[in-house]
């Protein structure tokens, strides 16, 4: 069965570094998205991506954060400068069937990162 | 705005008995989808069921249903046959657009621990 996976599992980096999260979508699926959980509490939308560029962020996603799908099958987050408060469980998904009319969001198993 | 509200912080169940899982929603938009992910303490989100605002009909997928609700703005899951495997966080989470491509707006989520 088709997955989404992310890499790597848990990130450690330090305050001020660049980290950039990446993902392997499902192939054929046309949305991706990153979402965010702090540990303890709900998941939160970042961003939604489609046809190359953004569809839709919330205010979280700032000019510290970044989103690239460089090649056919990479889709990846990057925060610029991490801060304590992005330390959280990444999680990136996708969905879409083109034509089809499938709307659920399939996750990858997420990137603990942690900002220290 | 569009918002989830879980008011079952922690719900506990007897292995065998069925359970519901209690989730509301509010929204402005004519048309929405609803959605219930399972998050087992390894950490991944795990699609479980959807329901479009415009179907006629409950939700099932095997031992999952969804109790929509419409006019009260409810989308109750209803786990029958709990198994001990069920115990996990589990949100209930709302996408505006009713078509492909839409964010997930999530709930703060229930845990749910299931009872040899």
């Amino acid at each position: 069965e088709p997955e989404v996976t992310q890499t790597p599992s848990h990130q450690v980096t330090q305050m001020g570094q660049e980290v950039i999260l990446r993902c392997v979508p499902i192939s054929n699926h046309l949305y991706f998205y990153w979402y965010r959980q702090i540990l303890g509490q709900k998941v939160e939308f970042l961003v939604s991506f489609y046809n190359n560029e953004i569809s839709e962020k919330s205010e979280i996603f700032d000019d510290q954060f970044s989103v690239e799908r460089p090649d056919g099958s990479n889709f990846t987050l990057k925060i610029r400068s991490t801060k304590l408060e992005d330390s959280a469980m990444y999680f990136c998904a996708s969905s879409g069937l083109g034509g089809a009319l499938n709307y659920e969001q399939y996750f990858g198993p997420g990137t603990r990162l942690t900002v220290t | 705005a569009q918002k989830i509200t879980q008011t079952q912080p922690g719900m506990f169940v007897q292995e065998k008995e069925a359970v519901t899982l209690d989730c509301t929603y509010d929204t402005s938009d004519p048309s929405y989808g609803l959605f219930w992910y399972k998050q087992p303490s390894s950490g991944e989100m795990i699609f479980l069921i959807y329901q479009g605002s415009y179907d006629q009909q409950n939700a099932t997928e095997g031992r999952y249903s969804l109790n929509f609700q419409k006019a009260r703005k409810s989308a109750n899951l209803v786990i029958s046959a709990s198994q001990l495997g069920d115990s996990a966080m589990y949100f209930c989470a709302m996408s505006p657009i009713y078509n492909q491509g839409g964010k997930l707006i999530f709930g703060q989520g229930t845990e749910l621990s299931v009872k040899p």
